[in-house]
């Protein structure tokens, strides 16, 4: 089975903060993604990754930046937490052609 | 880039057979169907994907027509456990474009 694991299931953090997500998949997979959830509007795609080092934007990338340094490791950064940020965040992975495997999500509020 | 439309919710009893639809009217060539299951607290769980008229697998079956304009998810005979919100994703082989419906919330009584 697919693993996909997030490093924290809840966080809170300071407005003004640098907040770092993490993400770690098992499966070898080319292509990793980071999601924002909101009630009412879904799930929205913030960045993917098609390879190591290889990044590009989804819908809404203001405010955050990613790291792919591993194939394996795709992370989220807030560079400066605000409070509009305060969301739930799924990271996905999956290959070429593939359906996409999810983690379970972090749920991050900035006070 | 392809935008989706579901319902927003649905009702179902136990043991229907319940259809969830997803238009796509700007569906592109090289654009997948994909469709996913979430409970609360967890992350979507992959169901079923197609390209075009049908798929069945274990759980669910997928059908689209020939304009693949939209897509119909069914899932025969409902259980309380299939409570959940479905989406429906349609994005391309080389994932330049993802776009996720807002989910339809199914709602499952005895």
């Amino acid at each position: 089975d697919v693993k996909v694991t997030q490093s924290s299931r809840y966080l809170v953090k300071r407005t003004g903060e640098k907040v770092f997500l993490e993400c770690v998949q098992d499966m070898d997979h080319e292509n990793m993604f980071w999601y924002r959830q909101d009630p009412g509007l879904g799930l929205r795609l913030i960045y993917f990754s098609y390879d190591v080092k290889m990044k590009e934007k989804g819908d809404i990338p203001e405010g955050y930046s990613v790291s792919r340094e591993k194939k394996e490791r795709f992370s989220l950064i807030l560079e400066s937490a605000s409070t509009n940020q305060t969301s739930m965040y799924l990271c996905a992975s999956g290959g070429n052609n593939q359906p996409q495997h999810f983690g379970d999500g972090t749920r991050l509020s900035i006070l | 880039l392809a935008k989706t439309t579901q319902p927003i919710s649905m009702d179902s009893y136990e043991g229907q057979e319940v259809n969830i639809t997803c238009s796509h009217n700007n569906i592109a060539t090289n654009d997948y169907i994909t469709w996913y299951q979430q409970f609360p607290s967890q992350g979507p769980r992959f169901i079923i994907q197609g390209y075009k008229t049908k798929v069945t697998n274990e759980v669910a079956s997928l059908f689209i027509p020939a304009d693949r304009k939209s897509s119909t998810l069914s899932l025969p005979r409902v259980s309380l456990s299939d409570t959940a919100v479905y989406y429906c994703l349609v994005g391309d082989e080389g994932y330049s474009t993802l776009t996720f419906g807002k989910g339809t919330m199914l709602l499952v009584s005895p």
